[in-house]
């Protein structure tokens, strides 16, 4: 069974750019997350979608915006972007909303912004 | 709100050691509670879980036991190798607003 996956693996752009990243979920899974690794800084919750739904978005401005599309893959949306978003961006699935389930990651698309 | 706060690392270690990384939150109610662990050049992967009090969830050699009373969720292993090299991340997730709360992450080299 194929795992989370994520394109592009690397991405370059200059500041004021739009970079979109994308995101399969393991079939079956209905729920995708988003979260921005940058250096130092851990994991951040980034978005939440879940049967075509937002559903809760972290701290992040409104530049940062996605969407998930019917067969339930995400694109991740970043407008007049800025040197500290570079960063990895993780995408995860998760089978449902139980809060017993685990997520599950894709390996990542790096976004770097000159 | 919800958070978590987990050891400072970079944390090196002479194979064979006993390895521990603390890991404590902050919650509503009682979370699930996940570490979660980063290879080298690959992707986040559960490592182990424990969803309720008194639990101990084990993998690979590691186990961590959820604490109510203190609220913690300590990674140990008794005797790491050089393969445990990793970033570890605790992650506690909540009841309410589905959301994974992650730590900062654990860097660990195991040197032989």
């Amino acid at each position: 069974e194929a795992g989370v996956t994520q394109s592009p693996t690397h991405l370059i752009k200059t500041r004021g750019q739009q970079a979109t990243l994308r995101c399969s979920p393991i079939s079956g899974h209905t729920s995708v997350y988003w979260y921005q690794q940058a250096l130092g800084l851990g994991l951040q919750f980034l978005l939440w979608y879940d049967e075509g739904e937002e559903r809760n978005r972290g701290n992040f401005p409104p530049r940062f915006s996605g969407r998930q599309f019917p067969n339930y893959s995400s694109e991740l949306n970043v407008n007049a972007l800025e040197l500290e978003d570079s960063a990895l961006y993780l995408c995860a699935s998760s089978l449902d909303r139980v809060y017993t389930g685990e997520l599950f990651f894709g390996e990542g698309s790096r976004l770097t912004v000159l | 709100g919800d958070s978590v706060t987990q050891m400072e690392g970079p944390v090196t270690l002479s194979e064979e050691a006993f390895l521990t990384i603390n890991c404590t939150y902050t919650a509503t109610g009682y979370p699930s509670l996940f570490w979660y662990v980063q290879y080298p050049g690959e992707g986040l992967q559960l490592l182990l879980k424990a969803t309720k009090a008194d639990d101990k969830g084990s993998n690979k050699g590691f186990e961590a036991t959820y604490r109510k009373e203190t609220t913690s969720f300590h990674l140990e292993k008794g005797s790491v190798q050089v393969s445990d090299s990793a970033v570890y991340f605790c992650a506690p997730r909540g009841r309410t607003g589905n959301q994974f709360y992650f730590g900062t992450g654990t860097s660990l080299t195991v040197i032989p």
